[in-house]
């Protein structure tokens, strides 16, 4: 089992849309969270990121952690065209010196016009 | 101008054959990193270096090997190419200092395709 599971999609939807991408994880020592957002034919740019549990909110994406239910979710609103990418959830533990970060597979998002 | 640059951005070669891909960065940071990116199977890391003398193996460094010249630049090597290793590759550098997201910022991708 991967340590973070995401699924891949695709995930399409119209303009105006709100979009639920989700992630589950199996290390209970994680506890920084983030959300990186690939456009087509780019690499990966970190979009959101949150301590522990809680949510944050930024303009029309918020980031949820669930920490007791090993679960974190990124929350799009008012969904746009420009938002069609693929979006990764990663995650590190507080403890690692390492700092070695854990991605998701990688959601893809379209949203149409 | 881009802070993280590799070089080339696409590659087709065949079976057996020797290829670096090459990164180079301006940002000034201390980590550098390879990833590789298959469909389905997201980012999997590859060798990840934390100054000019650390290097360490990531979840499947197999098959490859990496050289950090210096503190800008990485490079990752195939030294017997093979068709399972065609994948969108990935150079990506952190800061140590202040940054416990270990945010990444990565390059623009290397296409390799082993015939």
């Amino acid at each position: 089992q991967k340590e973070v599971e995401q699924d891949p999609g695709p995930l399409s939807v119209p303009e105006g849309a709100i979009v639920s991408l989700n992630c589950t994880y199996s290390n209970s020592a994680f506890q920084y969270f983030m959300w990186y957002r690939q456009y087509s034919r780019k690499g990966p740019e970190l979009l959101m990121y949150t301590y522990s549990s809680g949510n944050k909110e930024d303009g029309r994406f918020t980031a949820q952690v669930d920490k007791s239910s090993k679960y974190i979710s990124l929350f799009i609103r008012d969904s746009q065209p420009s938002d069609s990418a693929t979006y990764l959830c990663a995650m590190r533990d507080r403890g690692s010196t390492l700092g070695r970060l854990y991605f998701g597979r990688g959601t893809q998002l379209t949203v149409w016009p | 101008d881009a802070d993280v640059t590799q070089t080339p951005r696409n590659r087709i070669t065949k079976t057996g054959k020797r290829i670096m891909l090459e990164c180079s960065q301006t940002k000034g940071h201390d980590r550098m990193y390879w990833y590789r990116q298959d469909p389905g199977l997201g980012l999997r890391l590859i060798y990840y270096s934390f100054d000019v003398k650390d290097i360490n193996k990531g979840e499947i460094s197999d098959g490859y090997s990496v050289s950090r010249q210096a503190q800008a630049k990485f490079s990752l090597s195939l030294e017997s190419a093979i068709p399972n290793q065609t994948a969108l590759y990935f150079c990506a550098t952190s800061d140590a200092k202040g940054n416990s997201y270990n945010e990444q910022f990565f390059g623009p991708g290397t296409r390799l395709t082993v015939l």
